[in-house]
């Protein structure tokens, strides 16, 4: 069963921590993307890859980084996590070019920070 | 910019009944598909149907109907005889045409089916 698999479904961290979010797919896919998901706003796009060591920001890239050094991982990373920051954060890839599928998601890391 | 606009935040619904979750969109392309998602409570986003600005036909899957009406840009979903397991967020999303074709999603509609 393909699938997109984010390291941790909970994390609790502290304000000024760096944080890593990991997410790794094993369908070969180009395309990775973070989003965060909060009540209201609907999933807004953090970050995406479409190959390896590429990056383009998405619509709400201040705060975040990402790392990408192998084509099935694709990492958020926080360098000092702020109260702002506490969220749903859903992984998800896709194949170049269109889809009738749209993307894969992960099953997203709920992330508190205190 | 491509915009998804879903107007309810919440929906009740009783059981074997069907359901309307509405979305209009807005955009200036002329090929765009239109997808809908269910995440249950678990988190994981769950792809329900997939509409093509340039199929005639209203695309059904199983239960699920998408009602696409080009000209007054909506994409609504049906969910037909809904089942308890139905409660969940549902968002609609649209994938933009140009460029790295990304996904751009709406604030969703909560769907509580009761028995």
């Amino acid at each position: 069963d393909v699938k997109v698999t984010q390291s941790s479904r909970y994390l609790v961290k502290r304000t000024g921590e760096k944080v890593f979010l990991e997410c790794v797919q094993d369908m070969d896919h180009e395309n990775m993307f973070w989003y965060r998901q909060d009540p209201g706003l609907g999933l807004r796009l953090i970050y995406f890859s479409y190959d390896v060591k590429m990056k383009e920001k998405g619509d709400i890239p201040e705060g975040y980084s990402v790392s990408r050094e192998k084509k099935e991982r694709f990492s958020l990373i926080l360098e000092s996590a702020s109260t702002n920051q506490t969220s749903m954060y859903l992984c998800a890839s896709s194949f170049q070019g269109t889809s009738n599928y749209g993307y894969t998601f992960g099953s997203g890391t709920r992330l508190t920070v205190v | 910019a491509q915009k998804i606009t879903q107007t309810q935040p919440g929906m009740f619904v009783q059981e074997k009944e069907a359901v309307t979750l509405d979305c209009t969109y807005d955009t200036s392309d002329q090929s765009y598909g239109l997808f809908w998602y269910k995440q249950p409570s678990s988190g994981e986003m769950i792809f329900l149907i997939y509409q093509g600005s340039y199929d005639e036909q209203n695309a059904t899957e199983g239960r699920y109907s998408l009602n696409f009406q080009k000209a007054r840009k909506s994409a609504n979903l049906v969910i037909s005889a809904s089942q308890l397991g139905d409660s969940a967020m549902y968002f609609c999303a649209m994938r933009e045409s140009t460029g790295f074709q990304k996904l751009v999603f709406g604030t969703g509609t909560r769907l509580l089916v009761s028995p």
